[in-house]
């Protein structure tokens, strides 16, 4: 158990829908980053975020969204969804000392979604 | 944009065996990570390499950073079951400004028979 938590495990839904993907992260963690995994195009970097603000930013379709709150949680929002969505999304959790760049990533279960 | 090439895709050793993978970058690295996927898992960290040549062992496994920050190596000797797994190298590159993200390789599935 790595610490950090996400919901739901699975979520089936339909083309041109919005989805809500949550994240919480180790406790003490201020960073966290979203991931897209499919069989294709293996594991791709979507979004940082550190202590509420946008850090860094991979390669995220402009339909998918992300915040990260006060409490340090973190939401991966995904509209008019499409077939080619369908992937497992993980979300990642690092400490974030000043001074270094990159430190380990801790990586929760992931949400497995399917778009039908 | 950052490229970073991972071989094998597959791998299948008999136990006891050594296993290799291969990650190569199109640009330098300014550190580059390792992550270990079991099969229905999630990434987990194995290690990160900073400085050109390093060298890093860690029980039977051994990273290497290429002297030009350009590639990296894990080596596994005498595989055993608990080896099984698809192994991901994650690099970060140098940036005039701002903030970069992990660019993964696609992972090195290693299978392996007993």
């Amino acid at each position: 158990d790595s610490g950090v938590t996400q919901t739901p495990k699975h979520l089936i839904t339909a083309t041109g829908q919005r989805v809500t993907l949550r994240c919480s992260p180790r406790s003490g963690d201020l960073s966290v980053y979203w991931y897209q995994q499919s069989l294709d195009q293996g594991l791709q970097f979507l979004i940082q975020y550190y202590n509420g603000e946008e850090r860094a930013k991979g390669n995220i379709l402009e339909r998918f969204s992300a915040q990260q709150f006060p409490d340090l949680h973190s939401e991966l929002n995904l509209s008019s969804l499409e077939l080619g969505d369908s992937a497992l999304y993980f979300c990642a959790s690092s400490v974030q000392p000043q001074g270094k760049r990159w430190y380990e990533q801790f990586f929760g279960p992931g949400t497995r979604l399917t778009v039908l | 944009g950052q490229q970073v090439m991972q071989i094998p895709q597959y791998q299948h050793v008999q136990e006891g065996e050594d296993f290799t993978t291969y990650c190569n970058s199109s640009t330098t690295l300014s550190n580059i990570q390792w992550y270990k996927q079991r099969p229905g898992g999630h990434p987990v960290f194995l290690i990160q390499l900073v400085k050109s040549g390093e060298v890093k062992k860690q029980k039977r496994l051994t990273f290497q950073f290429g002297e030009a920050k350009k590639n990296s190596s894990l080596h596994i000797t005498a595989t055993q079951t608990t080896d099984v797994g698809t192994y991901f190298c994650a690099g970060l590159g140098y940036s005039g400004g701002g903030a970069d993200g992990l660019t993964f390789g696609k992972g090195t599935h290693l299978i392996i028979q007993p």
